[in-house]
C-alpha cells in the first residue's frame, strides 16, 4: 500500500459526459500529479500540483483540468469525454517538488462507452 | 512523447535466473527512476539514481547509469515468480523545478517457476 488513494477504482460512463476523480496523498506529501496510462499511448504525464499550486503540465488536453486543495487533495476532472479519454488514470505524491521519487496510487480505471 | 527507449520489450526467464533490462533517454537528466507495475495496477518505486552516480544497489536491484551514453540498466538477481511485472524507466525533464516523470514504454518480464 503507497499510501496514496484514489477513487472511484473504475468508472464507465458515455461520450459527452464529464467525471471527477480524486485523489488523496500520502500524508504529508505536498506534491501530487497525475498520468494517464493507456495502450497507444503509455504512460503520459498530465499535471503536478506542490502545495496548492500548478507546478509543471503535460500532455492534458483543454477539457481537462486538475486541482489541488488546501487540505492537500487533488482532483481531475475530465469533460466532454470520448471514446479515446478511456484509460488508467494514475496519481502520484511525493514529499518534495522535484528530484525525489513518486508514489502510486492504484489508479481509476476509465471506460467512456 | 516518450524520453526513452526500453530493451527488450519483453523477457521470459527461469526462476533464478537474471534478468537485465535496458533504457536510453534522450535528454540531459538530474536523475532517473526504475519502477514496478504488476498487471493493471498502481507503479511501485523501485530505485533513483542520480546523475552523478553510476551504480546502485537495493536487495537484489542493481541498477547503472551511464550518462555519456544516456543509458541505464536494471539487473534483477535470482529471480522469482513474484517479479513477474512490467519494468519502466523514467527520468526526469532536465528541470531542477519539477517532479514530473517522463516514462519509457516498459519492459515486461515473465518469470516462470
Amino acid at each position: 500500500d503507497s499510501g496514496v488513494t484514489q477513487t472511484p477504482k473504475h468508472l464507465i460512463t458515455a461520450t459527452g459526459q464529464r467525471v471527477t476523480l480524486r485523489c488523496s496523498p500520502r500524508s504529508g506529501d505536498l506534491s501530487v500529479y497525475w498520468y494517464q496510462q493507456s495502450l497507444d499511448q503509455g504512460l503520459q504525464f498530465l499535471i503536478q500540483y506542490y502545495n496548492g499550486e500548478e507546478r509543471a503540465k503535460g500532455n492534458i488536453l483543454e477539457r481537462f483540468s486538475a486541482q489541488q486543495f488546501p487540505d492537500l487533495h487533488s482532483e481531475l476532472n475530465l469533460s466532454s469525454l470520448e471514446l479515446g479519454d478511456s484509460a488508467l488514470y494514475f496519481c502520484a505524491s511525493s514529499l518534495r517538488g522535484a528530484n525525489t521519487e513518486a508514489f502510486f496510487g492504484q489508479g481509476t480505471r476509465l471506460t467512456v462507452v | 512523447s516518450q524520453q526513452g527507449e526500453e530493451d527488450p520489450q519483453a523477457l521470459s526467464i527461469q526462476e533464478g535466473e537474471n534478468a537485465t533490462m535496458n533504457c536510453s533517454y534522450k535528454t540531459s537528466i538530474n536523475n532517473l527512476q526504475w519502477y514496478r507495475q504488476n498487471s493493471g495496477r498502481g507503479l511501485v518505486h523501485l530505485i533513483l539514481i542520480r546523475s552523478n552516480e553510476r551504480e546502485k544497489h537495493s536487495g537484489r536491484l542493481r541498477v547503472t547509469l551511464d550518462t555519456s551514453k544516456k543509458s541505464s540498466s536494471l539487473l534483477i538477481t535470482a529471480s522469482r515468480a513474484a517479479d513477474t511485472a512490467s519494468y519502466f524507466c523514467a527520468t526526469d525533464d532536465g528541470s531542477s523545478n519539477t517532479g514530473k516523470l517522463i516514462f519509457g514504454q516498459g519492459t515486461t518480464l515473465q518469470v516462470k517457476p
